[in-house]
């Protein structure tokens, strides 16, 4: 089965500096989504992108796909205390019959926010 | 006031015990998930259900077992056949469609521990 691998596994920056974490994976998708986790509790869906879509954006966020090369990144702008976290991509396969049937998880990236 | 539940939050299990756990959504979803998660490792796909009365292996079923006979809940049966169920049992749910365009809901989280 594919597999979304999160890049790095671990990343530490100050409060107001931008946060990029790339994922990558093995076969054609449908879309690819990015969740937070804050520890100890269930995920929180950020956003979608669509395998026809190239950037999207929704606040703070950013997100771009590369089908060519298989790979996500997640830039989060001025980051803040709130956002530390970790971070994961989940992929959905192409052909499914009802897409989001089943998504793969990617082993996600832990960030820390110094204040 | 919507969303997905799980009970119980922390859960301690004798080694040979079968155990249940719960999951409820009042979103009206017909998808549901079951996900274990292990320390510092992303989802892995236990079950899912797409429609009542009917299921799906994800990819690592085994020693566990569930039932959809509602729309609104898929209890998770831990089996004294799972050879190491200590995790983090992660629910979740979302709409059906053909598109591959809906995000998956999360619930809390059951943390299980076998003493």
């Amino acid at each position: 089965s594919q597999q979304g691998e999160e890049d790095p596994q671990a990343l530490s920056i100050q409060e107001g500096e931008n946060a990029t974490m790339n994922c990558s994976y093995k076969t054609s998708i449908n879309n690819l989504q990015w969740y937070r986790q804050n520890s100890g509790r269930g995920l929180v869906h950020l956003i979608l992108i669509r395998s026809n879509e190239r950037e999207k954006h929704s606040g703070r966020l950013r997100v771009t796909l590369d089908t060519s090369k298989k790979s996500s990144s997640l830039l989060i702008t001025a980051s803040r205390a709130a956002d530390t976290a970790s971070y994961f991509c989940a992929t959905d396969a192409r052909g499914s019959n009802f897409g989001n049937e089943k998504l793969t998880f990617g082993t996600g990236t832990r960030l820390t926010i110094i204040p | 006031d919507g969303g997905i539940t799980q009970s119980p939050k922390y859960l301690f299990r004798k080694e040979g015990q079968n155990v249940t756990l719960s999951c409820e959504q009042n979103l009206n979803h017909d998808a549901m998930y079951w996900y274990r998660q292990d320390p510092g490792q992303g989802l892995r796909l236990i079950y899912y259900s797409q429609i009542v009365n009917d299921f799906q292996k994800g990819d690592i079923a085994e020693g566990y077992s569930v039932s959809r006979e509602k729309k609104e809940s898929f209890p998770l049966t831990v089996t004294s056949a799972q050879k190491n169920p200590t995790a983090f049992y992660l629910c979740a749910s979302s709409t059906r469609s053909g598109t591959g365009y809906n995000e998956q809901f999360f619930g809390p989280g059951t943390r299980l521990t076998v003493l």
